[in-house]
């Protein structure tokens, strides 16, 4: 259980073209999801908070016109980078919180976002 | 501000010995703590997580303690084998909606 699904997988595009990548929990409502950033050999820095139906909660840093997020329900998040530049290019990956109140997080496999 | 440190990149050993890796952790009163292992390009998956008034829990050949005291963590794996070979991350909450933040990882190889 606790399955947690990315979707591209990996996305090449060119610069100033915006890129949509989809998050769902595939076996479990989730409350809330997490998007992170990481990038080679780093460790993972949390970009936003998203909670079903309300604004997501950024980062500090994190320019939220952006990174627009979307949390329309609560098996599916998207994570939609606008105008992307080849300095977003990073591995981008979610993760989802479960209704039952738990405190562990299931992380989706990542995308790996290329801008040329 | 907040401070997670892992005690290596890297971490090498050979089969069979037992792997441990560190967690310290500053300015911080964490709830619970958990360990991650991430493999190249894939997303972490979840090994265990211990509370603050826990002083060790096991998983088959893992074992994790939480000294709230020392603000550490030590993360052991028996009998390691190089399938166990990956980045071990660990995070700890940040007393808000089950956010985490993570430590920057160790690089664990075990040598045949």
């Amino acid at each position: 259980g606790a399955v947690v699904s990315q979707h591209p997988s990996r996305v090449i595009c060119k610069s100033g073209t915006s890129v949509k990548i989809e998050c769902r929990s595939l076996d479990f409502q989730a409350t809330t999801m997490f998007w992170y950033r990481q990038f080679p050999k780093k460790s993972l820095m949390l970009m936003a908070t998203s909670n079903e139906g309300s604004k997501a909660t950024y980062e500090q840093g994190v320019e939220k016109d952006k990174f627009l997020i979307n949390h329309a329900s609560l098996t599916l998040s998207t994570l939609t980078v606008t105008s992307a530049h080849p300095e977003d290019s990073s591995f981008y990956i979610c993760s989802a919180g479960g209704t039952a109140g738990g405190d562990t997080q299931y992380f989706g496999p990542g995308t790996r976002l290329t801008v040329l | 501000s907040q401070k997670i440190e892992q005690n290596s990149e890297a971490l090498n050993i050979q089969e069979g010995k037992t792997a441990t890796l560190t967690c310290n952790y500053t300015n911080y009163s964490p709830a619970y703590l958990q360990w991650y292992r991430q493999d190249p390009g894939r997303g972490p998956v979840f090994l265990l997580l211990i509370r603050e008034n826990e002083k060790e829990k096991r998983k088959e050949r893992l074992k994790v303690t939480f000294d709230t005291t020392l603000k550490q963590s030590l993360f052991h794996i028996t009998a390691s084998q190089p399938a166990d070979s990956a980045t071990y991350l660990c995070a700890l909450d940040r007393n808000a909606g089950n956010m985490l933040t993570f430590g920057g990882g160790t690089r664990l190889m075990v040598k045949p």
